[in-house]
């Protein structure tokens, strides 16, 4: 089993659209989470950490079940500027190290 | 806003040859950090750096790769005898804090092609 896993789409959506983006990791020790976006050929850029009672930021929310081993991300009235790739992100506690999904790639249409 | 700064942003080798790649951090984070990105595929962990020293490595940071904090604000990969398959994306990233809690900002790489 991959220690991070993501469905890699593309998700091709219109501009205003409600998009959700799933993750699974397998490390039950893990203790941080995150979601970052990168564009193409560009730096993973940290959009949010993810949290056990959830969180938002904006038009984004991160939901995070420590019993499914799940991690999601919610992006609401999606705008072409969200168009980018979506790395799921974990670190095992003990572990210095952050391990990457492969990425989901987002395509929002006008 | 601080940022995470590399250089080169692009570095083209002869395979056999020597690389240096630089970093400068976050001014006030403690922990360093190596990843690399194969076109095509994911970001994978190299090296992690505290204290002054190597705090973890993959199996992918063998004996030719290594790393140096050269003064209070360089942070450099060395490559030693550069391989065609360490053509890559190469990130440094820094955080404030360590294990558990561990926020990670990246610099926007080096490209290193490898000829």
């Amino acid at each position: 089993r991959k220690e991070v896993e993501q469905d890699p789409g593309p998700f091709n959506v219109p501009e205003g659209a409600t998009v959700a983006f799933n993750c699974t990791y397998s490390n039950s020790a893990s203790q941080s989470f995150f979601w970052y976006r990168q564009d193409c050929r560009k730096e993973p850029k940290l959009l949010m950490s993810v949290y056990s009672s959830g969180n938002e930021d904006g038009r984004f929310t991160a939901q995070l079940n420590r019993a499914s081993q799940y991690i999601s991300l919610l992006i609401r009235d999606s705008k072409l500027s969200d168009s980018a790739t979506y790395l799921c992100v974990v670190n095992p506690g003990s572990s210095y190290k952050l391990i990457f999904g492969s990425g989901t790639r987002l395509l929002v249409r006008p | 806003e601080p940022e995470v700064t590399q250089t080169p942003s692009h570095q083209v080798t002869q395979m056999g040859q020597e690389v240096i790649l630089r970093c400068v951090p976050i001014s006030n984070h403690l922990y360093f950090y190596w990843y690399r990105q194969i076109l095509g595929q994911k970001v994978e962990f190299l090296v992690s750096f505290y204290n002054n020293e190597i705090s973890e490595k993959s199996e992918i940071f063998d004996d030719q790769f290594s790393v140096e904090r050269p003064d209070g604000s360089n942070f450099t990969l060395k490559i030693r005898s550069t391989k065609l398959e360490d053509s890559a994306m190469y990130f440094c990233a820094s955080s404030e804090r360590g294990p558990g809690d561990n926020e990670q900002f990246f610099g926007p790489g080096t490209r290193l092609t490898v000829l």
